[in-house]
């Protein structure tokens, strides 16, 4: 398996709070990528990493911000919880070698609730 | 743009039998193509992947996949299921392993 850890694993907020997921990887690959998983929706991209201090936004990126001061940290914020936000997160990593053994290897994933 | 579509959103097999999976794609150059599974409360497993040569990919767990350029697909298939298979099943697609764009999934239930 992949060294990628998520913290924390579960968490119950209320609206309007500040939140901070965290994604660690030993691995040492280049890209890292946050995610939301919600029924029917299968997974959605929020944000990703590039690099150390290199992000970009994803197809669901309002409401939320990321940073990446080391290659094996990429913290997703929400700066202020709403009820919509309430998902699974998943945080994946993938490497750019262009050989083709490129995958996404993906976290155990952080349920949050935001009531 | 890019986008998946899996036209099932639950699947109901019994034990032993065949299994197909099925998923489209739109992509405008020749795509990376990946299955992924997911257990209830885990992560996601890459079950198998194509990005060039033989069109029939072999992947973990017993499953297989063929890309089939002319009808913008990548079918997942396993010959005899078994009940541990249950799981939920994701498509994706992308250009290497960057930005994959991920179809809704299909849900596998098993009879016993």
């Amino acid at each position: 398996d992949a060294g990628i850890t998520q913290s924390p694993r579960h968490k119950v907020t209320e609206t309007g709070t500040p939140v901070t997921l965290r994604c660690h990887q030993t691995e040492n690959h280049r890209y890292m990528y946050w995610y939301r998983q919600d029924p029917g929706h299968g997974l959605r991209l929020i944000h990703y990493s590039y690099g150390v201090k290199d992000t970009d936004k994803g197809e669901v990126s309002d409401g939320y911000s990321v940073s990446r001061s080391k290659t094996e940290d990429f913290l997703l914020t929400l700066e202020s919880a709403t009820s919509s936000q309430t998902s699974v997160y998943f945080c994946a990593i993938s490497e750019s070698s262009g050989s083709g053994t490129d995958t996404q290897y993906f976290g155990p994933g952080t349920r949050l609730t935001v009531l | 743009a890019q986008s998946v579509t899996q036209p099932d959103i639950h699947i109901t097999v019994s034990e032993g039998a065949s299994l197909e999976l099925r998923c489209n794609y739109s992509y405008g150059a020749t795509p990376y193509l990946f299955w992924y599974v997911q257990s209830p409360g885990q992560g996601l497993q890459l079950l198998l992947k194509y990005f060039s040569g033989d069109t029939l990919v072999q992947g973990i767990k017993g499953f297989e996949a063929e890309f089939k350029r002319s009808q913008s697909s990548f079918n997942l298939r396993k010959p005899s299921v078994h009940w541990s298979d249950a799981a939920e099943y994701f498509c994706a697609v992308g250009q290497g392993a960057q930005k994959l764009v991920f179809g809704q999934g299909t849900r596998l239930t098993i009879n016993p």
